[in-house]
């Protein structure tokens, strides 16, 4: 089974309109971090936004914020006043429990377009 | 300050060729981690090392894949008797801490195999 799973391969979105991305996860971890990653073109991975399993409100970071709802395993990102600039591949990717392996388990993306 | 950088940017090797892959880290990180990265899809986990130990390998795909980081800040990732599948983007991560959450990414090294 997908660990982390994004439906939307592309998603086409007005500049200055919010848009939502959508992230859900499998774990049965109680303890699991839940991140999400811009890569544009040029390839580096940027992290956005992080919210961790216990955290009872939703992470925002400036545009970004995460809907997290812990019930429906899933973990939204919302960008809100969409620029051109961030038109790009957006990953989710989930750590799962506070000790042992910490590498990070990504979705397959979903390329972001803003039109002008 | 300066990010993470990997070397080279591109690399093209024929089959059969070893090829290696370097990663510096964040100056003081101490948790490095590759990636690869195949076309279209998400960064897949090769390795982990804390400081020079390396505690997860479990991501490798084979025992043509080989990761090092003797000193504990530098690590190379050695590819021997490359194959097409091996076509690849390769992901360098580090972060702060062994607990730390964030990692911060390279840009990768586009490794191509004809």
């Amino acid at each position: 089974a997908q660990k982390i799973t994004q439906t939307q391969p592309g998603m086409f979105v007005q500049e200055k309109e919010a848009v939502t991305l959508d992230c859900t996860y499998d774990t049965s971890d109680p303890s699991y971090g839940l991140f999400w990653y811009k890569q544009p073109s040029s390839g580096e991975m940027i992290f956005l936004i992080y919210q961790g399993s216990y955290d009872q409100q939703n992470a925002t970071e400036g545009r970004y914020s995460l809907n997290f709802q812990k019930a429906r395993k899933s973990a939204n990102l919302v960008i809100s006043a969409s620029q051109l600039g961030d038109s790009a591949m957006y990953f989710c990717a989930m750590r799962e429990g506070d000790t042992g392996r910490r590498a990070l388990t990504f979705g397959s993306g979903t390329r972001l377009q803003v039109q002008p | 300050g300066a990010g993470v950088s990997q070397s080279p940017r591109y690399k093209v090797a024929k089959r059969g060729q070893d090829v290696a892959l370097r990663c510096d880290p964040i100056s003081g990180h101490v948790s490095l981690f590759w990636y690869q990265q195949a076309l279209g899809q998400g960064p897949e986990f090769l390795t982990y090392f804390q400081n020079e130990a390396q505690l997860d390998k479990s991501g490798l795909p084979s025992d043509r894949f080989f990761a090092e980081r003797p000193e504990g800040s530098v690590s190379t990732l050695k590819i021997q008797r490359t194959q097409q599948e091996d076509s690849a983007v390769y992901l360098c991560a580090s972060s702060l801490g062994a607990i730390s959450y964030e990692q911060y990414f390279g840009p990768g090294t586009r490794l191509t195999v004809t």
